[in-house]
């Protein structure tokens, strides 16, 4: 069936340096792609969103890239913090019959800082 | 800010109990879903609804049904509990059906015993 894969599922970087998670998905149709970030016992929170129409946004030390063509999304911490470590997961929103199915999400990213 | 409430921080049930998880939104938001949370498994789609009395299946409905009679509320229901539902439960609701953030609850932590 459609799906969405996240690599890598645990990620440990220095503070300071820049992490990298990437996602694929399968409906060619997708065209939303939030990454949310969980702290330990809390919820689930956006942090940031593309849609298919550019290849790129950024928000301060974060940023996500898409591939179309390819098929995937990335998303891009730079200058990591020790606030960073958490949960992250991407999403995409995948088709079947007339409408959005709602959104799909990979299996998650547990992000380490080393301090 | 949106605000979505769910019921109960932390429930647990004895196998074969029905189980009522209750969640309410302030944003007047159409679409309200639930997902279940399991280490390892990420978020998988339960149930959702995207009007009134509307509701359609996600990725894993077996075991589970679903009660939208107002807006604001979106209830999932366990028949008939069992220990493979032992769980995180968290609710969400949006705008748009797909294309909108999904504001989550606090979730809740069902242990079916």
């Amino acid at each position: 069936g459609e799906n969405v894969e996240q690599h890598p599922s645990t990620l440990s970087v220095q503070e300071g340096d820049s992490a990298v998670i990437k996602c694929t998905y399968s409906d060619s149709a997708s065209n939303y792609f939030p990454w949310y970030k969980q702290e330990l016992g809390k919820r689930p929170q956006l942090i940031i969103d593309i849609r298919s129409n550019v290849g790129e946004k950024k928000d301060q030390r974060i940023a996500v890239t898409l591939n179309k063509t390819a098929k995937h999304f990335s998303l891009h911490i730079t200058e990591t913090q020790p606030e960073d470590s958490a949960v992250y997961f991407c999403a995409a929103n995948l088709f079947s019959g007339g409408g959005a199915d709602g959104l799909t999400f990979g299996k998650g990213t547990h992000l380490i800082i080393q301090p | 800010d949106v605000k979505v409430t769910q019921s109960s921080r932390y429930l647990v049930k004895r196998t074969g109990e029905k189980v009522f998880l209750e969640c309410v939104q302030d944003m007047d938001h159409e679409n309200m879903f639930w997902y279940r949370q399991d280490p390892g498994l990420g978020l998988r789609l339960i149930y959702f609804s995207y009007d009134v009395k509307m509701k359609e299946k996600g990725d894993i409905p077996e075991g589970y049904s679903v009660s939208r009679e107002k807006k604001e509320r979106f209830s999932l229901i366990l028949e008939s509990a069992s220990t493979n539902q032992t769980s995180m439960y968290l609710c969400a609701s949006s705008q748009d059906r797909a294309s909108s953030p999904l504001h989550f609850g606090n979730g809740t932590r069902l242990t079916v015993t």
